[in-house]
């Protein structure tokens, strides 16, 4: 069965702080997506990479695939308190079901 | 253009009941996916329409069904609940079927909350 594992589960951290949260596997995966779902609402896409060790910037969002293609990165520099939700990865499985990781729940203390 | 729209938004059943939730896609997207998510077990799939065919099913008993109409709108049932089926079902649509492989975006809706007592 493949399976992402995200890490850590939870995290709360004080605003202008840097983090980075991990979603590992031991499956590769053709393509990654990370999504942000907030309170009440569904999840957004993020950013999908798909090249092994690509690495991808969105703002103060830093994403990287891993060279493998089996894990990925989140880096979010100076957080803040916009930043909180769950941030969630997904992949396409072998046979095209789409699997995603349980997620990480972040809070950013103002 | 307008998003992803679940009805109900909100539901309570009891246990033995059976449950019908609606999912309308963006305009023009042809593909639909449910998922339910809880806090245990995170976001699982569902199953996947396309053209009013499920293309793709996942690791739920056949209590939990679903069809798609020729306006791509859908529907999920899920028959005899139990209290384990209370949970977040969250539907998305994309514009084609396995848009995701080929690095496409999945627009999730809001989430019907079921909750069973």
């Amino acid at each position: 069965t493949q399976l992402l594992e995200q890490s850590p589960q939870f995290l709360s951290i004080q605003e202008g702080e840097n983090l980075t949260v991990y979603c590992n596997s031991s499956s590769v995966f053709s393509s990654l997506q990370w999504y942000r779902q907030e309170p009440g609402e569904g999840p957004v896409l993020l950013v999908t990479v798909v090249t092994g060790g690509e690495v991808k910037k969105l703002k103060r969002l830093t994403f990287q695939f891993g060279d493998a293609r089996k894990d990925s990165s989140l880096h979010i520099t100076a957080a803040q308190p916009g930043d909180t939700g769950l941030y969630l990865c997904a992949g396409a499985g072998r046979d095209d079901k789409i699997i995603f990781g349980k997620g990480t729940r972040l809070h950013i203390l103002p | 253009k307008a998003g992803v729209t679940q009805t109900p938004r909100y539901l309570i059943k009891t246990r033995g009941q059976q449950v019908t939730l609606s999912c309308s896609p963006i305009s023009g997207h042809r593909s639909v996916s449910w998922y339910q998510q809880t806090p245990g077990q995170g976001l699982q799939f569902l199953f996947e329409y396309f053209s009013e065919t499920q293309r793709n099913k996942g690791n739920f008993p056949g209590r939990f069904s679903g069809r798609q109409f020729s306006n791509s709108r859908s529907e999920m049932n899920v028959s005899t609940l139990e209290l384990g089926d209370s949970a977040l079902y969250l539907c998305a649509s994309s514009l084609e079927s396995g848009s995701f492989l080929n690095t496409g975006e999945l627009f999730f809706g809001e989430g019907s909350r079921l909750t069973v007592l």
